[in-house]
């Protein structure tokens, strides 16, 4: 199957930093990007829809402002949590999606620890 | 809005031995897509099996198989001959459009 890898896979950073989590397809073209969420021991939430080229679509209560997300090339999808806070501690996945296939291709995870 | 439930947040089995995990759906749509996916303590995301809405005969992968009776909207997992490598959480998935929606998972530890 296709191969999305993400960087870094651990951050740590302080409160009132910013942090970028890159998520790359490395051997096909990811016409759409997905970005996660999940908690301990529960399950995925969708926090964003991005399309290449084009303004991320949200989910509802997701602050727009706080997770800034890029998708500027078809094999690259960034998400920035700008001015982290110790609740947005997380682990944050993403996943590629090609218009030809039903599937979605998911990254090893980010896990974000804020202090 | 599509939601997924799965009703078993644990479950155990024996090596060797058959588990079942359930999964209902509900959604007003027609053409759609079921998954299934593991999440070992790695937490990639690892696809086990999926199922287009619009095929009657229920998918079948090696150990892997599902139980898919739309018009009860249900999708279970079966796995046979349990292996220790099985033990991970498991999600059920529903993609109608581009998006998957998860249930809540169900955590399966396969014990020697």
């Amino acid at each position: 199957g296709a191969v999305v890898s993400q960087h870094p896979s651990w951050v740590i950073c302080k409160s009132g930093t910013s942090v970028k989590i890159e998520c790359r397809s490395l051997d096909f073209q990811a016409t759409t990007m997905f970005w996660y969420r999940q908690f301990p021991k529960q399950s995925l939430m969708l926090m964003a829809t991005s399309n290449e080229g084009s303004k991320a679509t949200y989910e509802q209560g997701v602050e727009k402002d706080k997770f800034l997300i890029n998708h500027a090339s078809l094999t690259l999808s960034t998400l920035t949590v700008t001015s982290a806070h110790p609740e947005d501690s997380s682990f944050y996945i993403c996943s590629a999606g090609g218009g030809f296939s039903y599937e979605q291709y998911f990254g090893p995870g980010t896990r974000l620890t804020v202090t | 809005a599509q939601t997924v439930t799965q009703s078993q947040p644990e479950m155990s089995v024996q090596e060797a031995e058959t588990v079942t995990l359930s999964c209902t759906y509900d959604t007003s749509e027609s053409n759609y897509y079921l998954f299934w996916y593991k999440q070992p303590p790695s937490r990639q995301m690892i696809l086990v099996i999926r199922q287009e809405a619009y095929k009657q005969q229920n998918a079948t992968e090696n150990r892997f198989s599902v139980n898919f009776q739309k018009a009860a909207k249900s999708f279970s997992l079966k796995i046979s001959d349990s292996q220790l490598g099985d033990t991970a959480m498991y999600f059920c998935a529903f993609r109608g459009g581009s998006r998957l929606t998860f249930g809540e998972g169900t955590q399966l530890t396969v014990n020697p």
